[in-house]
């Protein structure tokens, strides 16, 4: 069966260090995205990717980064990581038919703390 | 940034209760209203995409409209039951981005 896997689901980490939240379908999806879900915010949008080579910003993208070497895999890199980049972040993917999303898959989420 | 908005923030019915709640987003440049149904520890899973104005949707005892002219969509639960308490959330993407609402948050008491 198809699926979305991030690695890891847990991880903590300091103030400064670099940090990279791995994401991957078998769907086959063109599009996968990144969220982060915080207390009275819901799902925010960190990137967004429409394929292999092609990454966007979304709503909250400030400091961090993603890149697209091929259609299963998108990691999320946390430059240097800050107390406030402490989340859940979730990965998705989807397709597009007729000009439109079609659903979204998300992944089981992993949990950043940063001290 | 686009504005979705989820009312109520919560809700507590009793089992056997049918219950609605609402989705408002802005009507102009509208591409799709998605609804997912995210239960505790879990991931969030998709329910319905809706894309045209009047559109119903129906998946066993939940179902949802489509107002895309006045931004809003509702969602109906028939008969609550126990295993329906999760928060739902609806998002909207006009154009290439995703804006989630904050979602309603469903407590069905035994």
């Amino acid at each position: 069966d198809a699926e979305i896997t991030q690695s890891p689901r847990h991880k903590i980490t300091e103030t400064g260090r670099q940090v990279t939240l791995a994401c991957h379908q078998t769907w086959n999806h063109n599009n996968m995205f990144w969220y982060r879900q915080d207390l009275g915010h819901g799902l925010r949008l960190i990137h967004y990717s429409y394929g292999v080579q092609d990454t966007n910003k979304g709503e909250v993208s400030d400091g961090y980064s993603v890149s697209r070497s091929n259609t299963e895999d998108l990691p999320l890199t946390l430059e240097s990581a800050a107390s406030s980049q402490t989340s859940v972040y979730f990965c998705a993917s989807s397709e597009i038919a007729g000009g439109t999303y079609n659903e979204q898959f998300f992944g089981p989420g992993t949990r950043l703390t940063v001290l | 940034i686009l504005n979705v908005e989820q009312s109520p923030q919560s809700l507590h019915v009793q089992e056997g209760d049918s219950t609605n709640f609402t989705c408002s987003f802005p009507s102009s440049n509208f591409y799709a209203l998605h609804w997912y149904r995210w239960e505790t520890a879990k991931s969030p899973e998709a329910l319905f995409v809706m894309t045209l104005n009047g559109d119903e949707k129906k998946k066993g005892r939940i179902s949802a409209t489509l107002n895309t002219k006045e931004g809003y969509s509702y969602l109906y639960i028939k008969g609550s039951q126990p295993e329906d308490s999760a928060t739902y959330l609806c998002a909207s993407h006009p154009g290439n981005q995703f804006y989630f609402g904050t979602g309603t948050s469903l407590t069905v008491i035994p």
